[in-house]
């Protein structure tokens, strides 16, 4: 049974940065991609980017976040970070770490984590 | 990226089938079928209900069916039950290796 656990609510004064984790047990991590999806409030979902701990490391990011945000992973720690900077109030959101498998194929979130919210006012 | 558009609601009575639109462009859904479902209940995170356009993850109900026909994609829910109110979320991989997600619909039972 794939786990994904994610840290908790955070709240940030706008110019700050963010550093939310995700850690993953109950299927090899070295074998699985893991994406970052936010969501505010009533609103749809907008992918933010990813990382490939089968691809070494891989990263991708959506051109939207590209100059604020960085996801790394610790292998021994099967841990994700999504690090993004300069917040502003519309980056107020619950943020998603889900995992991609390959069990099947690629190219969808297999698993979710419970999300992280994040609140960004002054 | 702009994401793919969805109607913002459909609703239907119990028993009966509806099915959700979800239209991209020809640097999505119209070039792979890399195009996946997601079911979101209030305050819940999304749960994977489609893959690869019609594939089925194990345990999902054989009432959630998709396709594809150029650059929409579509999702029906057959005899609709009052569980499967909730938000529905298409995404699909672009040709940047990015992907994108849907605007959204809401599902009612009537």
């Amino acid at each position: 049974q794939v786990q994904v656990v994610q840290s908790g609510t955070e709240v940030k004064t706008p110019g700050a940065s963010v550093k939310l984790s995700c850690k993953t047990s109950g299927y090899p991590f070295t074998k699985c991609a893991f994406q970052w999806v936010r969501q505010a409030p009533g609103q749809s979902l907008e992918w933010m980017g990813w990382i490939s701990a089968a691809a070494s490391g891989q990263t991708k990011y959506s051109q939207r976040f590209q100059d604020r945000v960085t996801i790394t992973m610790d292998t021994s720690a099967t841990t994700v970070y999504m690090d993004l900077r300069g917040l502003a109030s519309e980056d107020t959101a619950v943020y998603y770490c889900a995992v991609e498998t390959y069990i099947t194929s690629c190219c969808h979130f297999d698993y979710w984590g419970q999300g992280t919210l994040v609140t960004v006012s002054s | 990226q702009s994401a793919l558009t969805q109607p913002a609601s459909v609703s239907g009575s119990p028993g009966q089938s509806i099915t959700i639109s979800c239209t991209g462009t020809s640097t999505d859904i119209g070039t792979y079928n890399r195009v996946s479902w997601y079911q979101q209940h209030p305050a819940k995170a999304p749960k994977l209900i489609i893959y690869d356009v019609s594939g089925r993850p194990s345990g999902i109900s054989t009432r959630f069916s998709g396709s594809k026909s150029g650059n929409t994609a579509s999702l029906t829910i057959s005899g609709l039950q009052p569980e499967d109110e909730a938000d529905y979320y298409c995404s699909s991989y672009t040709t940047r290796s990015t992907y994108v997600f849907g605007s959204g619909t809401e599902v009612t039972v009537l």
